[in-house]
């Protein structure tokens, strides 16, 4: 089975700054890898996805992230964040490329913008 | 309307009730989830349909939980006898199906709080 984990549960970052929320995952089979933000009071969006091709996949808003096989991760970058990107941010996995289209979420990462 | 709709937004029930969660999906998108969100973590799978079909109902944590779909359409999320423990944000999730973007939308979620 497909897990993931998010090991900080809150990043505060200066508005303007950069970015960076960790995503790692646990797989014995390739997987799709997402993003998702989650604003307050509103539903999860996806922010990007990787399903194959290139490492570097660009999504909204501005942010990016990475994916790297060998270290199992797909971090999530944005090189100089804005108020309005206060939100929690999910990694999750699936095994789309199997058919299977269920999502295993992490627990999730609050993002705090300081002015 | 196009995106995933979800009823009652919140729902107050007292121990022992029993509660029923609609979830309206985007217009043919085969594939539906539902998924439970304690606070502070990140959304747990609970089942899944493809069309009127339950492929998968392995994270219902008790025989107490009962998802219907049975026109392959609205769904809905029924809880009987009410515990504590459920109190959390149910959230309904849609897609086109396997095979195609892995992306799936989610609605705003219905919270429920049990007494």
């Amino acid at each position: 089975a497909q897990s993931v984990t998010q090991l900080d549960s809150q990043v505060p970052v200066f508005e303007e700054a950069p970015v960076e929320l960790r995503c790692n995952y646990s797989s014995s089979v390739s997987v799709y890898l997402f993003w998702y933000v989650q604003y307050p009071n509103q539903g999860l969006q996806l922010l990007l996805k990787y399903l194959s091709g290139s490492t570097l996949v660009k999504g909204i808003n501005g942010f990016e992230a990475e994916f790297n096989k060998s270290q199992t991760s797909f971090h999530l970058r944005k090189p100089s964040v804005h108020i309005s990107d206060t939100a929690e941010y999910f990694c999750a996995v699936s095994l789309g490329s199997f058919g299977n289209e269920k999502l295993t979420f992490g627990t999730g990462t609050r993002l705090t913008i300081i002015p | 309307g196009a995106g995933v709709s979800q009823s009652p937004r919140y729902k107050v029930a007292k121990r022992g009730q029993d509660v029923a969660l609609r979830c309206d999906p985007i217009s043919g998108h085969v594939s539906l989830f539902w998924y439970q969100q304690a606070l502070g973590q990140g959304p747990e799978f609970l089942t899944y349909f493809q069309n009127e079909a339950q492929l998968d109902k392995s994270g219902l944590p008790s025989d107490r939980f009962f998802a219907e779909r049975p026109e392959g359409s609205v769904s809905t999320l029924k809880i009987q006898r009410t515990q504590q423990e459920d109190s959390a944000v149910y959230l309904c999730a849609s897609s086109l199906g396997a095979g195609n973007t892995g992306e799936l939308f989610f609605g705003e979620g219905s919270r429920l709080t049990v007494l």
